[in-house]
């Protein structure tokens, strides 16, 4: 079945430096995978999306690479923040497949150390 | 602010009732997507509405049913209420079905008790 993996343990950085998150997946066969954040109690908001057929996409502070080689992609905040703290889920989609193609892994909490 | 709005914010009901969670997208978006987001399955795919019709369906129980009305606001009735069925609900919108990018309103949280 399909699975989508992110690590479940909180990710811990310290202001300044460079968060990376990843997310892994299985038997699945994405045609775009997109970045959301999400914040205790609040609904998710999206962040970047990237296809297939794109190595890097960047937007300010973010960057997110896409190996469907590897089946992974990764997510970047440079110049960490306290305010960048919160749940980052990752989302893939299959084209033409509307919302029942984009499945959400669990996420991953971020937190930025002042 | 998504332009997403979602009432009621909470809900406490018993096992057994049944609760309307309602849903306005965003103006000029036709899609709504509902969503369930638990601690430990985080957020599922429950069922997807296209300017009015059904377009896909998720792992939506059947005993919870949605509808989408000709003003594209967006009704999820879930009914025969039990423990497991709290949850975040989360309606999301978009312009187009996919890809891109959805907007999602902030949640009805349900509890029963």
């Amino acid at each position: 079945s399909q699975k989508i993996e992110q690590n479940s343990e909180a990710l811990n950085i310290q202001e300044g430096k460079t968060a990376t998150l990843t997310c892994n997946y299985t038997n699945y066969s994405p045609a775009y995978l997109q970045w959301y954040r999400q914040d205790p109690g609040r609904g998710p908001v999206f962040l970047l999306l990237i296809r297939e057929n794109e190595k890097e996409k960047r937007k300010e502070r973010l960057k997110v690479t896409f190996d469907t080689t590897l089946k992974q992609s990764l997510f970047h905040i440079t110049a960490s923040q306290p305010a960048d703290s919160a749940t980052y889920l990752c989302a893939l989609g299959r084209t033409g497949g509307g919302a029942d193609g984009l499945t959400f892994g669990k996420g991953t909490h971020l937190i930025i150390q002042p | 602010d998504s332009g997403v709005t979602q009432t009621p914010k909470h809900l406490i009901t018993a096992t057994g009732q049944r609760v309307t969670l309602r849903c306005s997208p965003r103006s000029g978006d036709l899609s709504v997507y509902w969503y369930q987001q638990s601690l430990d399955q985080g957020l599922q795919f429950l069922i997807q509405y296209y300017n009015g019709e059904e377009r896909a369906k998720g792992n939506i129980l059947e005993r919870f049913s949605a509808q989408q009305f000709p003003d594209l606001h967006s009704e999820l009735n879930l009914s025969s209420l039990e423990l497991g069925d709290s949850a975040l609900y989360f309606c999301a919108s978009s312009v187009v079905p996919s890809p891109g990018e959805l907007f999602f309103g902030e949640g009805s949280r349900l509890t029963v008790l």
